[in-house]
């Protein structure tokens, strides 16, 4: 059984372009979220994707998007970025029915300079 | 966004010691869950709780959920290295499995 993967494991960007973040989910897995954790705090809910649709949202604006594929793995995008946007992005998995608890990939470092 | 609080935000122990943090809410969630994160890494779900009230052991781990629903406290006896690391209470309502709220996190340093 394999786990949550994400890549890449960090990346450098400069403010105001774009980036594009992949995530596996785990083997069994129908449903993805993202979270974005910034130095020193826990990880805030960015949004969740099931049956290839967004399925609740947290507090992020429209620049953040993403995608869900029909073999569940996911992309997280974030346009226009900004200097605090720096932060560990966080895929988790899980089942939607019956529902199970999220497991967590490594994340993903992005430096937004 | 919300989150939860939590206390104390960083301890010092000894290895054998035991120790106690806990999770306050302003509001009730259905299932609490405490996670533990090592530097570059994600949460590692440690143990779920679903019943007000319930205690729930892991090992060397104890948990338990309040009654009011709003609030949780995780012990960790005889404390040992590896147990050092960021410890997270998370909550979340029924059929939201993904859509976690996090606490703000103990930091936990275990001295020899």
């Amino acid at each position: 059984e394999t786990g949550v993967t994400q890549s890449p494991t960090h990346l450098i960007k400069t403010r105001g372009q774009q980036v594009t973040l992949r995530c596996s989910s785990q083997s069994g897995h129908n449903t993805v979220s993202w979270y974005q954790q910034a130095l020193g705090q826990g990880p805030q809910f960015i949004f969740q994707y099931y049956r290839e649709e967004e399925n609740g949202r947290g507090n992020f604006p429209p620049r953040f998007s993403g995608l869900q594929f029909p073999n569940y793995s996911s992309e997280l995008n974030v346009n226009a970025l900004e200097l605090d946007d720096s932060a560990l992005y966080l895929c988790a998995s899980s089942l939607y029915f019956p529902n199970t608890e999220a497991f967590f990939g490594q994340g993903t470092r992005l430096t937004v300079v | 966004g919300q989150q939860l609080n939590q206390s104390p935000q960083s301890m010092f122990i000894q290895e054998g010691e035991d120790v106690s943090m806990n999770c306050t809410s302003s509001s009730i969630f259905n299932t609490w869950l405490w996670y533990k994160q090592d530097p570059g890494e994600g949460p590692v779900l440690l143990i779920a709780l679903y019943k007000a009230g319930e205690l729930t052991s892991n090992g060397r781990l104890t948990a338990q959920f309040g009654i009011t629903r709003k609030d949780s406290f995780l012990n960790i006896s005889a404390s040992i290295p590896s147990d050092v690391g960021i410890y997270f209470c998370a909550c979340r309502n029924t059929g939201t499995a993904s859509k976690l709220t996090f606490g703000t996190g103990t930091r936990l340093q275990v001295t020899l």
